[in-house]
């Protein structure tokens, strides 16, 4: 158990729908990120929040955001939703921002299927 | 483009032999390399990293050597058992970026007993 907690773990949808996924880092992590896993493709960085601001951005569509609340934990909403959006979603945390690599623990990820 | 490759999908070993997973780059500025582990159902986890100033790093059965001049690293698993049959990922990341890491699409290790 990484002690990163990812909600729902499994949700299934429809096109042009609205969802958003939920994550709560481990205790003490202030860096969470958001990861893509679509079939046979490796985890795409999506977006990366430290203490509540945007810190990084990958390839994020403008239909997905994200934010990190006061309390740490991080929610990525995807609008607007399209066939090609079924994924894996990962989130990860950490404990620092930048300056050196910081070893990301990975939540269990969400499983996002888009009918 | 990718810019880190791991060209087999997959890899059927025995157990008590050695598994190889092998990785490419194209970036020149990696210069910190990890391997994740990942089972059915969990997300990844940290394996073994390397920084570009070794060549070598080993942590038990597990061994991760960087080639930098072939911008190529592979992971060696010795004695292979049964229990590391998982999808293991292989991730750069550059110090003068973001570090956030780039994987690539992972390879799919079954140890046989």
């Amino acid at each position: 158990d990484s002690g990163v907690t990812q909600t729902p773990k499994h949700l299934i949808t429809a096109t042009g729908q609205r969802v958003t996924l939920r994550c709560s880092p481990r205790s003490g992590d202030l860096s969470v990120y958001w990861y893509q896993q679509s079939l046979d493709q490796g985890l795409q960085f999506l977006i990366q929040y430290y203490n509540g601001e945007e810190r990084a951005k990958g390839n994020i569509l403008e239909r997905f955001s994200a934010q990190q609340f006061p309390d740490l934990h991080s929610e990525l909403n995807l609008s607007s939703l399209e066939l090609g959006d079924s994924a894996l979603y990962f989130c990860a945390s950490s404990v620092w921002a930048s300056g050196s690599y910081n070893e990301q623990f990975f939540g269990p990820g969400t499983r996002l299927t888009v009918l | 483009d990718q810019q880190v490759k791991q060209n087999s999908p997959s890899l059927s070993v025995q157990e008590g032999r050695i598994s190889i997973l092998n990785c490419d780059y194209t970036n020149s500025m990696f210069d910190y390399f990890l391997w994740y582990k990942k089972y059915p159902a969990e997300g990844p986890t940290f394996l073994i990293s390397i920084s570009s100033i070794k060549d070598k790093n080993e942590d038990g059965r597990f061994t991760v050597f960087l080639n930098k001049s072939a911008k190529h690293l592979s992971l060696h698993i010795v004695p292979s058992q049964p229990g590391d049959s998982a999808v293991y990922f292989c991730a750069a990341s550059a110090s003068g970026g973001s570090y956030i890491p780039t994987f690539g699409r992972g390879t799919s290790l079954i140890v046989h007993p």
